[in-house]
């Protein structure tokens, strides 16, 4: 069974630092690719990042470019999201998922920038 | 605003037929595939069609998506009540370099 388990959010200051991480099971980590979504209170999914199966490609949202870092260990099949200088609209619920078609996703791990 | 576009809600009584559309442009829909997801709030999303009008494994047939030139839609028939949930169309774009979604569609079963 496919499962992607997202950890690491929690509540943070402005200008503060997390590390998202997103552990996967069932499926041959290293053959796809992982994607992390993400969906502020009242609002529809917006996506962030993306990082290809040997992380040959990353790609980044304008709203989180040079900010965020987002990397793979296809050793520990994890995915992480590091976030820096986090602003109040950071403030969401976000997702990991796989593939370029996101056919299976997290439950999702809520991060809260507030002072 | 959302580069691609999806009426904010949609409604229908159990039985009926209910289409959600969504429309981009030439660097999206109108050169990669469009997926659509179902959205429970609180719940992981779930890839409802993938390829413009592909099913996954398990999803019931009374989803069908399409697409034609820079749009898509998505029809819901025979709806049920546990069809309530809000629908999001999405595709990678080249000029953004990224994939981008509809702002999303809460469809109400009455």
């Amino acid at each position: 069974e496919v499962q992607l388990v997202e950890s690491g959010g929690g509540l943070v200051q402005p200008g503060g630092s997390l590390r998202l991480s997103c552990a996967a099971s069932g499926f041959t980590f290293s053959s796809y690719s992982l994607t992390w979504v993400r969906q502020a209170p009242g609002e529809g999914l917006e996506w962030v990042s993306y990082i290809g199966a040997s992380a040959d490609r990353i790609y980044y949202a304008d709203s989180v470019r040079g900010r965020f870092t987002i990397s793979r260990d296809n050793v520990q099949n994890t995915v992480f999201l590091q976030m820096n200088s986090l602003r109040d609209a950071d403030t969401a619920v976000y997702y990991c998922a796989r593939g370029g078609t996101l056919d299976y996703w997290g439950q999702g791990i809520r991060v809260t920038v507030s002072s | 605003q959302s580069v691609l576009t999806q009426p904010p809600s949609a409604s229908a009584t159990p039985g009926q037929r209910v289409t959600i559309s969504c429309s981009g442009s030439s660097s999206n829909i109108g050169r990669y595939p469009v997926n659509w997801y179902q959205h429970f709030p609180g719940t992981a999303p779930k890839l409802l069609i993938y390829n413009n009008n592909q099913r996954p494994s398990g999803v019931p047939d009374r989803f069908s998506g399409s697409q034609s030139g820079t749009s898509a839609s998505l029809a819901i028939s025979g709806l049920q009540s546990e069809d309530g949930a809000d629908y999001y169309c999405s595709a990678w774009d080249d000029s953004l370099n990224g994939r981008v979604f509809g702002g999303g569609t809460k469809l109400t079963v009455l």
